[in-house]
């Protein structure tokens, strides 16, 4: 029930198409679900976050989708650029308590 | 803002010897830290987390006496690999919360550990 599936473990996009990942949680006491990037050799670094009070939330490029009756959430991320290559995890927690992390998704954007 | 470092970012020791890593919050009071471990191509798994003043909470299957973890200060902990071995190998993040008050977890650049 801890768990947060992610899918899927790679991604191919064409440089200005559209990068989607998903993730799916069981535990209904989460409620801040925030989206890391990582570079190779870096520590991820927070790219957004949502509460379970919207459905959805923009900062630029990037957009989370958010269906707590589903319990999924998804990041969009529009114009998808070269730069953007990176592993992109979803994460999950209840409150301020730890993190329970999905399992990365390598996006490659091909130029 | 919201910024974390982490010392050393790489590391090469011996067996059997001990390694400290040091992780600091920048620009906000950390009322949490948290340290991670992170194999290649797999996900952060958490090893422990800290308040400050307080001792640590491990997960299970961590060894709290190979793993040390202080937090003595809201913008400063530290990790120390003991009696280190080459299965310790591997890269090690911490992150803080606490900054505002809000539930962000801001995380530092990371440290490669590599045993011989």
């Amino acid at each position: 029930q801890q768990q947060v599936k992610q899918s899927p473990q790679s991604l191919i996009v064409q440089k200005g198409g559209i990068s989607i990942i998903n993730c799916a949680y069981e535990n209904t006491a989460f409620d801040y679900f925030p989206w890391y990037q990582q570079f190779p050799g870096k520590g991820p670094a927070l790219l957004i976050a949502i509460r379970p009070d919207v459905s959805e939330k923009k900062e630029g490029r990037f957009t989370i989708s958010f269906n707590k009756s589903a319990k999924q959430f998804s990041l969009h991320i529009m114009d998808s650029q070269p730069g953007d290559s990176a592993t992109y995890f979803c994460a999950a927690s209840a409150g301020a308590q730890k993190l329970v992390f999905g399992q990365g998704t390598r996006l490659t954007i091909n130029p | 803002g919201a910024v974390v470092s982490q010392h050393p970012s790489r590391v090469i020791c011996k067996s059997g010897t001990s390694v400290k890593i040091e992780c600091r919050s920048l620009d906000f009071q950390a009322t949490t830290m948290f340290w991670y471990r992170q194999f290649p191509k797999q996900s952060l798994m958490l090893m422990a987390t800290s308040n400050e003043g307080s001792k640590a909470t491990y997960e299970q299957g961590v060894e709290k006496d190979k793993f040390l973890i202080n937090h003595a200060s809201l913008t400063l902990s530290t990790l120390t690999v003991t009696s280190a071995h080459p299965e310790d190998s591997s890269f090690y993040i911490c992150s803080a919360s606490g900054g505002s008050g809000g539930y962000e977890q801001y995380f530092g650049p990371g440290t490669r550990l590599t045993v011989t």
